[in-house]
Order: C-alpha cells, then sequence, then structure tokens
C-alpha cells in the first residue's frame, strides 16, 4: 500500500462547479496535512495547511481532515478556469524539519 | 527575486554524462529539499540539508546521486553516470529555520533528459 493515494483523474468540470478532491494515507504519525497546486511546468504552491483534524476555509477553498479515516479533502467552490491545475495532496510528522510526503496529484481542468 | 531559484531549467545528457543541478534558497532559508517527479507520479522527497550538512538522505539513490549544500553558494543535486530512468523534473525547495510544519517554497524546477 502506497503510503498517499490520490485519484489522479483527469478531472474535468465546467466553470462554476463545485470540486472534491481527496486522498487517503496509511500513516497515522501524520501531523500535518497540507494542498499544493501545481501549474504546468511550474514549481507547487502551497494552497491550504491544517494542522491535525479539522476544517479550515479559505476564500473558495475549503480543507477538511478526518484523522480517524485517514482521509483529507479539498473543495473548491465556484471553480474558475484559473483553478485548472495538478492538486497534490501533502503531509508530514511532527519533525524539526520538513519532510513532505506527496500524493501522485488530480489534474483539474475548469471549462469555461 | 526573493523566490527559490534553480538552474538550469532544462539540461539534455548523453548516457553516462553527469548532470548538475542548482539550488538557491530563498532569502533567509537554510533548509533545502531535494524532490523528484515523474510522470504519473509525485513528488518523491530526495534529500534534505542544511548548510554542510546532510541530515536526511533517506530517498536518495545508493548510487550515482549526490547532494551538498556549502557554506558559500547554491545547493547542488548531482548525478553521475545518468541513465534514461534519471529523466525526471528535479525540485528544491526551501523552508525558514526549525519551522516543521511542511510548509515548503518550491523552485520552478530543472528538467533533465537523458538521451
Amino acid at each position: 500500500q502506497k503510503e498517499v493515494e490520490q485519484d489522479p483523474g483527469p478531472l474535468s468540470v465546467p466553470e462554476g462547479a463545485i470540486v472534491s478532491l481527496n486522498c487517503t494515507y496509511s500513516n497515522s504519525a501524520f501531523q500535518y496535512f497540507m494542498w499544493y497546486r501545481q501549474y504546468s511546468r511550474k514549481g507547487p504552491e502551497l494552497l491550504m495547511y491544517t494542522y491535525s483534524s479539522g476544517n479550515k476555509e479559505d476564500g473558495r477553498f475549503t480543507a477538511q481532515v478526518d484523522k480517524s479515516s485517514k482521509y483529507i479533502s479539498l473543495f473548491i467552490r465556484d471553480s474558475q478556469p484559473s483553478d485548472s491545475a495538478t492538486y497534490l495532496c501533502a503531509m508530514s510528522e511532527k519533525t524539526s524539519y520538513d519532510k513532505v510526503i506527496f500524493g501522485p496529484g488530480t489534474s483539474l481542468s475548469v471549462i469555461p | 527575486n526573493a523566490g527559490v531559484m534553480q538552474n538550469p531549467r532544462h539540461l539534455v545528457r548523453r548516457r553516462g554524462q553527469e548532470a548538475r543541478l542548482r539550488c538557491s534558497p530563498m532569502k533567509g532559508h537554510s533548509h533545502v529539499y531535494w524532490y523528484r517527479q515523474l510522470p504519473e507520479e509525485g513528488l518523491k522527497f530526495m534529500v534534505y540539508l542544511q548548510k554542510e550538512n546532510i541530515i536526511d538522505e533517506s530517498g536518495m539513490p545508493k548510487e550515482r546521486f549526490s547532494a551538498e549544500f556549502p557554506k558559500e553558494g547554491p545547493s547542488i543535486l548531482r548525478i553521475q553516470q545518468v541513465v534514461r530512468g534519471d529523466s525526471a523534473a528535479y525540485f528544491c525547495a526551501s523552508s525558514p529555520v526549525g519551522q516543521g510544519s511542511g510548509e515548503l517554497f518550491f523552485g520552478e524546477g530543472s528538467r533533465l533528459t537523458v538521451l
């Protein structure tokens, strides 16, 4: 079993749709949960960050973490063509440095 | 430019040659991470360095790969005697001292093609 699993897609939605992206993981020691966005031919950029379980909202984006199920989600409301990118879930243990483990990424296209 | 700088952006090598990839972290960051990204795969951790120290190289292949972060100058990822399987995008990331929160700042990547 891979440490972090994520449906690779591709996922194609019309503009304005609600998008749900998900990951599962196996390592119960993970404490920090992130979503990174990566545009084509670019480096990943941090989109959302959550410590332990719970929800976090930032504008059109909501991140959810359910540690009991080892399941994390990212919701995008009112999706825009500019949201078209690959979304990487990521997580790390609580250590003194940032050894971040990434999922394989989900490719999202938002069609105008 | 205060971001993570990587060069070269694109590198073509023939089998058996050496590849050197350079990374300058964000200003004020002293922790550098190297990741490799293969098509259809996520970013795979390779190595974590601080100035003059390799802290965690658990993701580095045992042979042909090495990394350094000297007191002066950029971090360098070196791949000796490259093979076609080394073709990938190599990303460098940096973080502030002792953050431990998972927030990494990535460069644009160096794309290595081995002919």
